[in-house]
């Protein structure tokens, strides 16, 4: 069975820019949700989706924002770039809205912003 | 509020030595428990997990049991091998979010 898998693995954005990162959960999952991991902050949640609704919010700008597709597949865009937003961005799946279930992570998209 | 907080590394070890990851939680509710682990350039896989009271996680020849009257989850493991050196993260489901540790480093030394 195919583990979530997140495009792309790597890019670079330049400040200003605005850029969409993309999220194909396991199988049969149907939450998606999505965090932030640089060395400074550590591992944030962001925000997750369940059945195309955003159930969740971490703590994050409006800048900030996904969706999810009908198939489960998530996206997420991050619009006017700052220095500050480069990070590896992990998306995890789980069967259902993840309370109490076990999620599992895909290996992130690597941001870098110049 | 909900949060975790894990021993600070990094945490070095000579292979088949003991090794203990210190794990505390703070949780409005009962929560589930998690040990995740990352190795270098992949992202997080779940290690362990326990969802109630007293119950022991254990995978790989690591072990956490969950403390309710210590609000612990230390992660323990006999003997290291050079291939453990991952970062490992401690983490909470409480509620509707998910809260993690600041991870801690272990390097393993043949």
């Amino acid at each position: 069975k195919a583990g979530v898998t997140q495009t792309p693995r790597y890019l670079i954005k330049t400040r200003g820019q605005q850029v969409t990162l993309s999220c194909s959960p396991i199988s049969g999952h149907r939450s998606v949700s999505w965090y932030q991991q640089t060395p400074g902050q550590g591992l944030q949640f962001l925000f997750e989706y369940f059945s195309e609704t955003q159930r969740n919010k971490g703590n994050f700008p409006g800048r900030f924002s996904g969706r999810q597709f009908s198939n489960s597949r998530s996206e997420m865009n991050v619009s006017t770039l700052e220095l500050g937003d480069s990070a590896l961005y992990l998306c995890a799946s789980s069967l259902e809205h993840f309370s109490g279930n076990t999620i599992y992570f895909g290996e992130g998209s690597w941001l870098t912003v110049v | 509020g909900n949060s975790v907080t894990q021993m600070e590394g990094p945490v070095t070890l000579s292979e088949e030595a003991f090794l203990t990851i210190n794990c505390t939680y703070t949780a409005t509710g009962y929560p589930s428990l998690f040990w995740y682990v990352q190795y270098p350039g992949e992202g997080l896989q779940l290690l362990l997990k326990a969802t109630k009271a007293d119950d022991k996680g254990s995978n790989k020849g690591f072990e956490a049991t969950y403390r309710k009257e210590t609000t612990s989850f230390h992660l323990e493991k006999g003997s290291v091998q050079v291939s453990d050196s991952a970062v490992y993260f401690c983490a909470l489901i409480d509620g509707n979010q998910f809260y993690f540790g600041t991870g801690t480093s272990l390097t393993v030394i043949p």
